[in-house]
Order: C-alpha cells, then sequence, then structure tokens
C-alpha cells in the first residue's frame, strides 16, 4: 500500500526554524515528485511546491519562492519542508502528496494530480 | 484559474443522490479536473481524475461529468461513510483547488 506519513504537530514562536517531513512507503520514492500544499483554516488549498527526490529538481509556487525550502533524502524515503524564520501567518496545515504527471503524445507534460497524500502536519505559530 | 464550489455545505440523508459542482473561472483544458474526499483527521483520498476517470478502488456511485468551465462530482445511493468534505482541483496551470464541499448528514 502506498502511503505517506507525515510528522506531528508542532508549535513554534515567530522566527524560529522548522523542518517538517513526509515519509512514503509502498513504492519506489524516487521516482515520484512529492508535492506541498498548505491549508490556511477558513480558506482554500494553496499549491506551494513539487521536488522530485531522485536528482532534486523542484518547482515552487512563486507566491512561496524564497519563504520555504523542500527537499529530500532518498536513503530514508523522506521529503521534508523547512523554514529558517516562522512568521505567524505561516500556521497552517501542510500536506504532501504523491505527484501523477500527464503523460501525453509521448512525452511528460507540465500537468499533475495527487493520487496519495499525507494526512498533513499542523503548524502554530505564535508568541 | 480559481475554481468555486457549490453548494458549500450539502445536507442529505443516506441513500439520496448527491449533485457536487465545481465552477472555473476559465476554460480548463484536456479536462485536467480531480475530485478528492477528505474526512476529519484523514488524508485526502483521490477519488476522481481526468474529469471522469474514477480512481483505483473507488466504488462506482461516485461519478464526475463536465468539461470547460463546468464540472460535477455525483454520489449515487449515498452510503454513511460519503459524508466528509469533497474540494476539486485543476491541474492545467498551475493547480488550484476549490474551496470545498461539506457533505453532511440530514
Amino acid at each position: 500500500e502506498v502511503q505517506l506519513v507525515q510528522s506531528g504537530a508542532e508549535v513554534k514562536k515567530p522566527g524560529d526554524s522548522l523542518k517538517i517531513s513526509c515519509q512514503g512507503s509502498g513504492y519506489s520514492f524516487a521516482d515520484f515528485y512529492i508535492g506541498w500544499v498548505r491549508h490556511v483554516p477558513g480558506q482554500g488549498l494553496e499549491w506551494m511546491g513539487i521536488f522530485y527526490p531522485d536528482d532534486s529538481r523542484n518547482r515552487y509556487n512563486p507566491s512561496f519562492q524564497g519563504q520555504v525550502t523542500m527537499s529530500a533524502d532518498k536513503s530514508t524515503n523522506t521529503a521534508y519542508l523547512q523554514w529558517s524564520s516562522l512568521k505567524a501567518s505561516d500556521t497552517a496545515i501542510y500536506y504532501c502528496g504523491r505527484c501523477i504527471f500527464i503523460y501525453h503524445n509521448g512525452v511528460w507534460s507540465n500537468h499533475w494530480y495527487f493520487d496519495v497524500w499525507g494526512r498533513g502536519t499542523l503548524v502554530t505559530v505564535s508568541s | 484559474i480559481v475554481l468555486t464550489q457549490s453548494p458549500a455545505t450539502l445536507s442529505l440523508s443516506p441513500g439520496e443522490r448527491a449533485t457536487l459542482s465545481c465552477r472555473a473561472s476559465q476554460t480548463i483544458s484536456s479536462n485536467y479536473l480531480a475530485w478528492y474526499q477528505q474526512k476529519p483527521g484523514q488524508a485526502p483520498s483521490l477519488l476522481i481524475h481526468g474529469a471522469s476517470t474514477r480512481a483505483t478502488g473507488i466504488p462506482d456511485r461516485f461519478s464526475g461529468s463536465g468539461s470547460g468551465t463546468d464540472f460535477t462530482l455525483t454520489i449515487t445511493r449515498l452510503e454513511p461513510e460519503d459524508f466528509a468534505v469533497y474540494f476539486c482541483q485543476q491541474y492545467d496551470s498551475p493547480i488550484t483547488f476549490g474551496q470545498g464541499t461539506r457533505l453532511e448528514i440530514k
């Protein structure tokens, strides 16, 4: 069974650093992009970025570029999302998901959806 | 592309039919639209991709339809386990999500 297991809830202060994780199992972890999605309570879901564990290729939503850093460790099948200096506005639930890209006319396209998600990590940033 | 889901909340009884709408602010090419179900405290789960293709293991009471800017998720004969939040996602470019529809027991 394909699973993504995310790290537990975090409570941090503004200015703190943080690294949350997403461990994959049941599939070849390095061969699939992992995406990150933010859900601020009461607001919609926002795509943050995607990361390819095999060669560290990545793509950030411009809204999150420079605000967070994605990474992965192939040896432990784990993807990470990190902040160097948290803000209160980073308070949200963060989901990871396995990306399925569309193969069309013999070429991998730029379109993907998530076929498996983690349960989410609640990050609370408060002084 | 902004996705608007309606209604925000849908109150129905088990056995009834649910019709959930997802409307896009502009045409979604190649029906690049997915539907997900999320229950409290659980990971979202993929129901439909390509607007109408059921994901592996999804019961046939779930069906997706539509094209262009108007998409629908239909659940025939609601089961108790179907009461959850449903959200749509377009993956035309760049990906965006709808705000969700809460399907609650009447």
